[in-house]
């Protein structure tokens, strides 16, 4: 267990769906990021948050949202839901100390889109 | 601006044969360096950090900040090492990793 859990593990849903993706960081971590990877393709930044407040932002859709709520625990939502946004979505979290040790990775969320 | 290359997509080897991974990154500051490994699309998990000057699983890589390389390499490469390798770069001041494309290592018998 890394200690980032990611919930659900599985989802199927219909197209024009919304659904929400859950992650609990690791005990301490205040950052919050999350990341979709497609089949076949490499990590693409959604987006980070840091104790509550959005701090950086990528490739992420206009139909897609996150927020980080006080607990520090983060919600992906994801609305009008295409087949192309069938994807692994992995959260991660880090200790935002003096130096970056490196992100650790929950197990991620498996969406497909039907 | 920050950027990690990793120019291969396949990375395909014999078993017992030696891996090398190459890792190249344009970053004017003092970069801190680390590799992932991603085994089956199951979680990524953090392999080893240039500042820590480790070895795991036999894997080893040594920063040229000359060369702006990371690369990652095996002596013996072992099926168990088939997997996808994504090497990831941090500013450290804006606590922020950026990733490699990533390589895929298949370690045929």
């Amino acid at each position: 267990d890394s200690g980032v859990t990611q919930t659900p593990k599985h989802l199927i849903t219909a197209t024009g769906q919304r659904v929400t993706l859950r992650c609990s960081p690791r005990s301490g971590d205040l950052s919050v990021y999350w990341y979709q990877q497609s089949l076949d393709q490499g990590l693409q930044f959604l987006i980070q948050y840091y104790n509550g407040e959005e701090r950086a932002k990528g490739n992420i859709l206009e139909r897609f949202s996150a927020q980080q709520f006080p607990d520090l625990h983060s919600e992906l939502n994801l609305s009008s839901l295409e087949l192309g946004d069938s994807a692994l979505y992995f959260c991660a979290s880090s200790f935002q100390g003096r130096r970056l040790y490196g992100y650790t990775f929950g197990s991620g969320t498996r969406l497909t889109v039907v | 601006a920050q950027r990690v290359t990793q120019p291969e997509k396949l990375l395909s080897v014999f078993k017992g044969a030696p891996v090398e991974l190459k890792c190249n990154y344009s970053y004017s500051g003092s970069p801190e360096l680390f590799w992932y490994v991603q085994y089956s699309r199951q979680r990524l998990q953090l392999l080893l950090r240039h500042i820590s000057r480790e070895s795991i699983k036999g894997f080893t890589a040594d920063l040229n900040k000359g060369e702006t390389s990371f690369h990652l390499k095996k002596p013996f490469a072992q099926e168990e090492d088939s997997a996808m390798y994504y090497c990831a770069l941090s500013n450290a001041g804006f606590q922020k990793l950026v990733f490699g494309t990533g390589t895929r290592l298949l370690v045929s018998p």
